[in-house]
């Protein structure tokens, strides 16, 4: 069983420019969330997808939004990058949409830094 | 809302010695309850899990968690800490809404153990 994969491991961008990150998910998994750890905190949740919709929506502003492919695998997307971008990001896979007794298996995280 | 509070932001002890991670939650109704450790530099890894079945949890490497609804509490222990288990750990609340299982994170406890 292969777990959940994510790439970059590292990358570094400077202000305004755009980023995508990539994971994929654990085999017989149908669900993504992304999370954003900033140094020294823990993750906040970005967005989740399940069956290729976006079906849920943390505090985050539109210039972060994803897709979800046929295959579950899925990209975050990073538009007009700030500085307090940089952070560790994680995604998780999951089976079976939103129902909260699902355990979210993490990545490896990309980390991010925006100079 | 939903909601964790990791009462200490490190504890440090001494292998050998018993661990307690300390955490209080809020919820509306009855909650999934996870802890989570993340080593250096590495993702998250899932510890232990409650979803109101057996009210004691236990977990990979020794750990183990009672949930106790009159204390809103959900401390992990371990009884004999061993070096590697130095990391920081986080106490998650799943809010799963039926369309969206988003966690919410601690702020993380720092575990250090001194040789």
């Amino acid at each position: 069983e292969t777990g959940v994969t994510q790439s970059p491991t590292h990358l570094i961008k400077t202000r305004g420019q755009q980023v995508t990150l990539r994971c994929s998910s654990q085999s017989g998994h149908n669900t993504v969330s992304w999370y954003q750890q900033a140094l020294g905190q823990g993750p906040q949740f970005i967005f989740q997808y399940y069956r290729e919709e976006e079906n849920g929506r943390g505090n985050f502003p539109p210039r972060f939004s994803g897709l979800q492919f046929p295959n579950y695998s899925s990209e975050l997307n990073v538009n007009a990058l700030e500085l307090d971008d940089s952070a560790l990001y994680l995604c998780a896979s999951s089976f079976g949409g939103g129902a909260g007794t699902d355990t979210q298996y993490f990545g490896p995280g990309t980390r991010l830094t925006v100079l | 809302a939903q909601s964790v509070t990791q009462l200490d932001s490190h504890v440090s002890v001494s292998e050998g010695t018993p661990v307690l991670l300390r955490c209080n939650y809020s919820s509306s109704y009855s909650p999934s309850l996870f802890w989570y450790v993340q080593h250096p530099n590495k993702g998250l890894q899932l510890l232990l899990k409650y979803t109101s079945a057996a009210t004691l949890v236990k977990g990979i490497n020794g750990f183990e968690a009672e949930f106790k609804k009159s204390e809103t509490s959900f401390h992990l222990t371990k009884p004999s800490a061993h070096m590697s288990d130095a990391a920081e750990y986080f106490c998650v609340v799943s809010e799963g809404s039926g369309a969206t299982n988003k966690l919410i994170f601690g702020t993380g406890t720092l575990l250090a153990v001194q040789p």
